[in-house]
């Protein structure tokens, strides 16, 4: 089945530098890859998202691209800010039948 | 549009007892997946369930079973409970057409005494 690899477990920044997070993905019929951000005390709700058709995606602060040949992808947050704070998690989903891997998060910290 | 709602929301049994936890989507979404959340494992999937349907499975033993109605509501039942279950439980719905967005619920934080 489906392995995802998170790193790293942890990482704090200064505000307003950038954090990059990266995650690996074991099969290759993964073809959607959400981020979801996790507040202390609540659910999780995705952030960006890409597709395997799809090298790089931005939306604001946020970025994520996409490596199929090397199967990894990365989140980037560009001029962190204190409500940053929170577990991040990235995710491989493959075909339509929804099956969702997790990685196992990334605790962001932005120091003010 | 309502959101994904989970209920109850907070739960205290005693080891050996057995639970059960619901879950109704999102108006429309048919597929429901389930997940545990621990401080130390992430997040976890147990199953995942679409128009009643068990069409994926996680590597949870057979205590954690569930279910799905026809108007795509989902209940999951743990039964023979140990202080190892003790967790976050979180159902996520989604339209299952392709590979789309989940929305989660609130969780259910199950405490097994």
């Amino acid at each position: 089945g489906e392995n995802v690899e998170q790193h790293p477990s942890t990482l704090s920044v200064q505000e307003g530098d950038s954090a990059v997070i990266k995650c690996t993905y074991s099969d290759s019929a993964s073809n959607y890859f959400p981020w979801y951000k996790q507040e202390l005390g609540k659910r999780p709700q995705l952030i960006i998202d890409i597709r395997s058709n799809v090298g790089e995606k931005k939306d604001q602060r946020i970025a994520v691209t996409l490596n199929k040949t090397a199967k990894h992808f990365s989140l980037h947050i560009t001029e962190t800010q204190p409500e940053d704070s929170a577990v991040y998690f990235c995710a491989a989903t493959s075909g339509g039948y929804q099956k969702v891997t997790f990685g196992t998060g990334t605790k962001l910290q932005v120091i003010p | 549009k309502a959101g994904v709602t989970q209920t109850p929301r907070y739960l205290i049994k005693t080891r050996g007892q057995q639970v059960t936890l619901s879950c109704s989507p999102i108006s429309g979404h048919r597929s429901v997946s389930w997940y545990q959340q621990t401080p130390g494992q992430g997040l976890q999937f147990l199953f995942e369930y679409f128009s009643e349907t068990q069409r994926n499975k996680g590597n949870f033993p057979g205590r954690f079973s569930g279910r799905q109605f026809s108007n795509s509501r989902s209940e999951m039942n743990v039964s023979t409970l140990e202080l190892g279950d003790s967790a976050l439980y979180l159902c996520a719905s989604s339209l299952a057409k392709g590979s789309t967005e989940a929305f989660f619920g609130q969780g259910t934080r199950l405490t097994v005494v």
